[in-house]
């Protein structure tokens, strides 16, 4: 069965920082990887998506994501933090039917 | 207007009265879903539909069922509410064109539910 695991529930960094979120799937197959964000009372955005070729997948609002098979890793990145990016992240991984499996969220916090 | 609407916004009920959360949208889309968001679990699925006639089971369907009136509804009830279906609810939609299997879902705004 597959599975995503979203390491740390909470990242903070400053305004300007670089911000990694990590996140590991575990899949029989290859599998269609997605990072979605929600603000503050709000729905799920999607930022980003790798489905096949390029493995460097760039997103809106800044961010970017490398797949790694190697590694089982799908981290997003962003190389200077803004305060709107204060928000939850989820990682989530479907191998098919587009049932989604969600990681556990990250909450970003930004501090000026 | 929003693509993906999701009414009521919140809810507060009482154990055992049977809630109904429903979901509207305009994207003309075939597929649907309904998840929970609880704090440090993330988005689980509760139930799926791949057209008005296709109904499917999620991984924590106990105690819900659901009910696709039209391509552009699909009502999530709570049959017998209890406390621990306290949760945030999101609707999501997508589309069954082309390669299926990543594209993109679209999420309602969502219905905070407090089972008292």
């Amino acid at each position: 069965a597959q599975s995503v695991t979203q390491l740390g529930s909470h990242v903070s960094v400053s305004e300007g920082a670089l911000v990694l979120l990590r996140c590991n799937y575990s899949s029989s197959v290859p599998p269609y990887l997605f990072w979605y964000v929600q603000y503050p009372n709000q729905g799920l955005q999607l930022l980003l998506k790798y489905t096949t070729g390029a493995t460097l997948v760039k997103g809106i609002n800044g961010f970017e994501a490398e797949f790694k098979k190697s590694e089982t890793s799908f981290h997003l990145t962003k190389p200077s933090a803004h305060m709107s990016d204060a928000a939850e992240y989820f990682c989530a991984s479907t191998t098919g039917f587009q049932k989604l499996v969600f990681g556990t969220g990250t909450r970003l916090l930004v501090s000026p | 207007d929003a693509d993906v609407t999701q009414t009521p916004r919140n809810r507060i009920t009482k154990t055992g009265k049977r809630i109904m959360l429903e979901c509207s949208q305009t994207k003309g889309h075939d597929r649907m879903y309904w998840y929970r968001q609880d704090p440090g679990l993330g988005l689980r699925l509760i139930y799926y539909s791949f057209d008005v006639k296709d109904i499917n089971k999620g991984e924590i369907s106990d105690g819900y069922s659901v009910s696709r009136q039209a391509q552009a509804k699909f009502s999530l009830s709570l049959e017998s509410a209890i406390p621990n279906q306290t949760a945030l609810y999101f609707c999501a939609t997508s589309d069954s064109y082309g390669p299926s299997s990543y594209n993109e879902q679209f999420f309602g705004p969502g219905t905070r539910l407090t089972v008292l």
